[in-house]
């Protein structure tokens, strides 16, 4: 059974910086791109990051490029999203997916999200 | 960026009915789209890829149709846990990004 167990989520003052974790297990872990989405309260869905199998490729929504940094450990089965300078608009529930065997940039598996408040 | 316009913001039907929900790019995706339902305190979860293929465990009741910009999934017979928000998502170009969803709701 695929699982993505997210971490690290929490309040933080704006400026300040977070690390999300993402364990994976139930699949080959090394064999999949990963990619984190993020939804504010009671609005929709938007993609945040992809990194692929091997960590070579790695992309970023505008809103967060140049303060957000994806990894990803095969060794450990983790994906990791450093976040740093977060703003209020930062707040959000973040989901971290598991790409599609055939169409990566779709996420057919999602974790249950870890919740990030950005607030004075 | 792509926007995707999700029409209508709310369905209200009624078990047993057809569902027929729109997603409108605004440039062509060819067939990179994606549905995804959506419960309250729930994960997204994936129901089409493709524009048309189905997901593995997805219900037949449940297809998709479309490509370039106009893309259409459907509920043949809704049943009652089908009541939930859909999103669709393109992986054409980069921004991926999601439609705004569409909230089919128990009439």
């Amino acid at each position: 059974e695929v699982q993505l167990l997210e971490s690290g989520g929490g309040l933080v003052q704006p400026g300040g910086s977070l690390r999300l974790s993402c364990a994976a297990s139930g699949f080959t872990f090394n064999s999949y791109a990963m990619s984190w989405v993020r939804q504010a309260p009671g609005k929709g869905l938007e993609w945040v990051s992809f990194i692929s199998v091997s960590g070579n490729s790695i992309y970023y929504a505008d809103s967060v490029k140049g303060r957000f940094t994806i990894s990803r450990d095969n060794s450990k089965n983790t994906v990791y999203l450093q976040m740093n300078s977060l703003r209020a608009e930062d707040t959000a529930l973040y989901y971290c997916t598991k790409g599609h065997s055939s169409a990566y940039y779709m996420f057919d598996y999602w974790g249950q999200g870890t919740l990030v408040t950005v607030s004075s | 960026e792509i926007v995707l316009t999700q029409s209508p913001a709310t369905l209200s039907l009624s078990p047993g009915e057809r569902a027929t929900l729109s997603c409108t790019a605004s440039q062509s995706v060819s067939s990179y789209l994606a549905w995804y339902q959506q419960k309250p305190g729930q994960a997204p979860r994936l129901l089409i890829y493709d524009a048309s293929n189905r997901a593995t465990g997805i219900p037949a009741r449940f297809s998709g149709s479309g490509s370039g910009t106009d893309f259409s999934l459907t509920i043949s017979s809704l049943e009652p846990e089908d009541f939930a928000v859909y999103f669709c998502q393109q992986c054409s170009n980069r921004p991926l990004t999601f439609g705004g969803g569409t909230k089919v709701e128990i009439k």
